[in-house]
């Protein structure tokens, strides 16, 4: 079974411009994340979605935002990009969570965001 | 959501030497997930934690779920260059999204 896919794997953006990063789940998983991991912030929580409907937003900016589509594909948009975002963006694909008993995330290798 | 503090953030050992980190809560967690991060990767799931004082082994890692559920650990015996990496706890409930902690980084020096 295919792996959690990301594109693209690097970028370069200049502030004020604009990004959006692609994620494809592995088949059968209906739920997404998004993560931004920074060297000094660790692993930071951006959104979850499922079945097309934000479930969780993190403490971000409006500049970020997401979807998902109904093949479970996720894009993730920032807008009016800032030096501070340079980071990793991280996706990240589970079955639905139940109860006490969660799904495990199964994480893409990422996008590594620049921004000049 | 569920906060959840890991130590230490850094640790340098010999190989062969023991290794454990540390997640620590002030609230009660319904669970714990262990990630591996290796140099360059991304986050590995490695095993989830759901009862008071379970204690789980995989080869050399054994975790552990605190008898309060709010703590837990990962100890490595005898650690190996293949353990280099960051490890990171993580906790959620319901349908509140996987928190992690900062993640301790581990080197091993040959």
């Amino acid at each position: 079974k295919a792996g959690v896919t990301q594109t693209p794997r690097y970028l370069i953006k200049t502030r004020g411009q604009q990004v959006t990063l692609s994620c494809s789940p592995i088949s059968g998983h209906r739920s997404v994340s998004w993560y931004q991991q920074t060297p000094g912030q660790g692993l930071q929580f951006l959104f979850e979605y499922f079945s097309e409907t934000q479930r969780n937003k993190g403490n971000f900016p409006g500049r970020f935002s997401g979807r998902q589509f109904s093949n479970s594909r996720s894009e993730m948009n920032v807008s009016t990009l800032e030096l501070g975002d340079s980071a990793l963006y991280l996706c990240a694909s589970s079955l639905d969570r139940l109860s006490s008993y969660n799904s495990p995330l199964h994480f893409g290798n990422g996008t590594r965001l620049t921004v000049t | 959501g569920q906060q959840v503090m890991q130590i230490p953030q850094y640790q340098h050992v010999q190989e062969g030497e023991d290794f454990t980190t540390y997640c620590n809560s002030s609230t009660t967690l319904s669970n714990i997930q262990w990630y591996k991060q290796r140099p360059g990767g991304h986050p590995v799931f490695l095993i989830q934690l759901v009862k008071s004082g379970e204690v789980k082994k995989q080869k050399r890692l054994t975790f552990q779920f605190g008898e309060a559920k709010k703590n837990s650990s990962l100890h490595i015996t005898a650690t190996q260059t293949t353990d280099v990496g960051t490890y990171f706890c993580g906790s959620n409930s319901g349908n509140t999204p996987l928190v992690f902690g900062k993640g301790t980084r581990l080197s091993v020096i040959a």
